[in-house]
């Protein structure tokens, strides 16, 4: 099993919908988690932080369950310019070091 | 705030020759992380230094790749001969680090990162 694992899609989504991207991990001692966005021919801009049970920030949510070891993201009203690729990233306990996955690839039409 | 510097932003060579990157870090950061991303995948870790030191570079290709941060803040990585597989966006990093539990030294913020074609 890899390490952190992503539906790539990609997912196509119209304006105004909900959309919730799930990433799975393997390791229980990672303990920090991310969320991450690329836009296509960019460098991943850090989106969101998950240092607890989840976050929200405006449309965006993030929650994160241990037991299950995943973690989700949920956009609600999506925009046009939502469309990206979004990475799910963890962090290894007493470690800077990140593993990225594969991201899922998100595409809001009018 | 200024952000993470790379250059040059495009790179095109011929294999087995010889490439070199460079990034300055956020001002302040700690710690610096190069990541090699090939098309449709993850970035991947090449190595990260703390300060002027390694802390990991368990993923580095020690063969043909090399990196260095001699005084802790700017760095650069070298690819010495290139193969057609090294083709791919080569992205500088950087994060508070250092001591401290909290989650925010965790926080990466990448440079705009240098494509490299090797032909």
């Amino acid at each position: 099993r890899k390490e952190v694992e992503q539906d790539p899609g990609p997912f196509n989504v119209p304006e105004g919908a909900t959309v919730a991207f799930n990433c799975t991990y393997s390791n229980s001692a990672s303990q920090s988690f991310f969320w991450y966005r690329q836009d296509c021919r960019k460098e991943p801009k850090l989106l969101m932080s998950v240092y607890s049970s989840g976050n929200e920030d405006g449309r965006f949510t993030a929650q994160l369950n241990r037991a299950s070891q995943y973690i989700s993201l949920l956009i609600r009203d999506s925009k046009l310019s939502d469309s990206a690729t979004y990475l799910c990233v963890r962090s290894g306990a007493g470690s800077y070091q990140l593993t990225f996955g594969k991201g899922t690839k998100l595409s809001v039409i009018p | 705030e200024a952000g993470v510097a790379q250059s040059p932003r495009y790179k095109i060579i011929e294999k087995r020759q010889s490439v070199a990157f460079w990034c300055n870090p956020i001002s302040g950061h700690a710690t610096l992380y190069w990541y090699q991303q090939i098309l449709g995948q993850g970035p991947k870790l090449l190595i990260q230094f703390q300060n002027n030191g390694v802390v990991d570079d368990s993923q580095l290709p020690k063969d043909r790749f090399s990196a260095e941060r001699l005084k802790g803040v700017d760095s650069t990585l070298k690819i010495q001969p290139a193969k057609l597989e090294d083709s791919a966006v080569y992205l500088c990093a950087s994060s508070l680090g250092g001591p401290g539990t909290s989650g925010i030294y965790y926080e990466q913020y990448f440079g705009p990162g240098t494509r490299l074609t090797v032909t």
